[in-house]
């Protein structure tokens, strides 16, 4: 299984709601990312786990708070989010948190109203 | 200067054309370097990683020259479905990953 799995697709939510994006791989990779990516521009790093252990916070606002239960998932807790919020939000990858290439899933395309 | 920097193109070539595309990235101790695909509104897709000898992957080439600082992609004989975006990824250290901008590619018939 070399795939990494993202739920759900497409996510629609107001400003007060509070929603997870869950993402999970059986690679037995050891390092998961959360990337936000916005319409014709690179994915932007948020976090960064490396043997469930938060390794890298990209100076993102606590609207976001990510959580590892184990090796295989990640999820990315939302809260009081903004319109500009409104991406792309990807997950990916790796067998260890450094300088290794990342497999990416599918993406969940999150509105904010 | 952005640390790593792509031609955002677009590039459009003929089907059959051979292309070429540059990434230069700032960090001299820059240790990891990658080709990734990405189609409109699809996850990017690791296409190949370079290493310092170059590596080779059927029409797809790609070069890493550390003296200069730029990693490139080349293309033979393209074909429409190559049609993508184009993104390198370089680690500036251990813990900072770093995509470029992206470089938009279309072939047509």
């Amino acid at each position: 299984d070399t795939e990494v799995t993202q739920t759900p697709k497409h996510l629609v939510m107001g400003m007060t709601n509070k929603k997870s994006l869950k993402c999970e791989q059986h690679m037995g990779h050891r390092a998961m990312y959360w990337y936000k990516q916005k319409a014709k521009k690179p994915p932007e790093l948020m976090f960064v786990y490396s043997y469930e252990k938060l390794s890298i916070n990209e100076s993102v606002p606590s609207r976001f708070s990510p959580e590892c239960p184990n090796s295989s998932l990640l999820n990315l807790h939302l809260h009081a989010l903004q319109p500009e919020d409104s991406a792309l939000y990807l997950c990916a990858s790796s067998q260890s948190g450094s300088y290794n290439e990342q497999f990416f899933g599918p993406g969940t395309r999150l509105t904010v109203l | 200067r952005k640390e790593v920097e792509q031609d955002p193109g677009p590039f459009n070539v003929p089907e059959g054309a051979t292309v070429a595309f540059n990434c230069t990235y700032s960090n001299s101790a820059s240790q990891s370097f990658f080709w990734y695909r990405q189609d409109c509104r699809k996850e990017p897709k690791l296409l190949m990683s370079v290493y310092s000898s170059g590596n080779e992957d059927g029409r797809f080439t790609a070069q890493l020259n550390r003296a200069s600082q730029y990693i490139s992609l080349l293309i033979r004989d393209s074909k429409l479905s190559d049609s993508a975006t184009y993104l390198c990824v370089v680690y500036s250290s251990a813990s900072k990953i770093i995509f470029g901008s992206g470089t938009r590619l279309s072939i047509r018939p």
